[in-house]
Parts: structure tokens; sequence; C-alpha cells
């Protein structure tokens, strides 16, 4: 089975603070995600990477920044946590797109729930 | 712009009732579609998908949805809902980005309670 695990399930900083949070998976995906889960908003892409090094801004990346060093990790970083980025940040994963269809299936984490104070 | 709706925000439901939550998008091909469920407290999991084919599709947990072009919609549905359905409910769609990433378009979810 597909795992993918999130460093900490609640997580409680102060405003200012540099907040990161880590994302892993085991199954060799090349392509990883970082979302913003807010309710009657649905989910939100923030960021992905689709390989090692490589990183894209999503839809709402301003107050964020992620690293991708190795593929199986993709970490999200608060460079200055503010209030309004409190929410539920979900990672996700899955294989690059090969022609396959029956493979663009997304694998989400836990997700870590994050307050800002 | 490729997007997909969900027009119930919460819905309610007794115990061995049948359930049907919307999923409209706009397309201009023939869509990608996910449902997704998020359990309280819990990340998503995949519940079905439909690529091409049979417009009915079945998944996981008894849920089933069906793809209607005419109606741009994907419709989940189970015949008798269990206590432990209660859950968030997500539609999604993915969009093709740069290096062949496909991100995924989410719907704004539908909260499901279900009645004793």
């Amino acid at each position: 089975d597909v795992k993918v695990t999130q460093s900490s399930r609640y997580l409680v900083k102060r405003t200012g603070e540099k907040v990161f949070l880590e994302c892993v998976q085991d199954m060799d995906h090349e392509n990883m995600f970082w979302y913003r889960q807010d309710p009657g908003l649905g989910l939100r892409l923030i960021y992905f990477s689709y390989d090692v090094k490589m990183k894209e801004k999503g839809d709402i990346p301003e107050g964020y920044s992620v690293s991708r060093e190795k593929k199986e990790r993709f970490s999200l970083i608060l460079e200055s946590a503010s209030t309004n980025q409190t929410s539920m940040y979900l990672c996700a994963s899955k294989k690059v797109w090969s022609g396959h269809l029956d493979l663009e299936t997304q694998y989400f984490g836990p997700g870590t729930r994050l307050l800002v104070l | 712009a490729q997007s997909v709706t969900q027009p119930d925000i919460h819905i309610t439901v007794s115990e061995g009732a049948s359930l049907e939550l919307r999923c409209n998008y706009s397309y201009g091909a023939t869509p990608y579609l996910f449902w997704y469920v998020q359990s309280p407290g819990q990340g998503l999991q995949l519940l079905l998908k439909y690529f091409s084919g049979d417009t009915l599709v079945q998944g996981i947990k008894g849920f089933e949805a069906e793809f209607k072009r005419s109606q741009s919609s994907f419709n989940l549905r189970k015949p008798s809902v269990h206590w432990s359905d209660a859950a968030e409910y997500f539609c999604a769609a993915p969009l093709l980005t740069s290096g062949s990433a496909r991100q995924l378009t989410f719907g704004s979810g539908t909260q499901l309670t279900v009645l004793p």
C-alpha cells in the first residue's frame, strides 16, 4: 500500500515563527503536492513538485515556500507564520504522468492541523 | 477554465436511506473525475475514479458514481447509508500542469451527516 506520512498531526506555533511541515512517501512517486484545506473552500494547491529539486507554485503560494531535496520528501515552509495560515495542511503524491490513466491517483497523508497564535 | 462544483454544502440522511451527492464539472474534453472521502481528522481516501468507458463506476465501501456527459455531472450514490459514512466528500478533477504533473482541482466539499 502507498503510504504518505506527515511529521505532525497537530502543531501550535506563534506569529512570526518559521514553521516546517514534512511529508514523506514510500512509493517512489515523482510528483508531490501540498494543499491547504479550509471550511467551505475545499482544498487549494499551495505548491507542487514534479521531481527532485523541481517545484512550482500552485494557486495560493504567498507566504509559503517548499523544498524537495530527496524524492521521498517534500517540505512546506512558512517563513513567518501568521494567524491567517491557521489551517489543515495535506500532502499528496502520485506517479509521474506516463500515459496510463489508472496511475493518475493522488495519495494523501493524514494532514497536519496548524494553529498559529 | 476547468472546474468542479459541489452544490450541496451539507446533506443529512437517516441511516439505511439512499444517498446521492452531486458533482458538476466544466470541461472541454472528456474529463477525468474522482470522488474522495475524508473522515473526521483524517486525510483523503479515494472512493472511485472515472477515466473512460463504462459510465457507471463502482468504488469502495459500496459507493458508485455515474458520469453523465449531457448533464456535466458525476454524482456519487449509495443505496443504503451506514452511520460510518458520515464524513466530508470531495469531487475532484486533474489539471495538466508543467512537468506533466497534474494538480487536482477540488469541489468545496459536501458534509454528510447520518441520523440514527
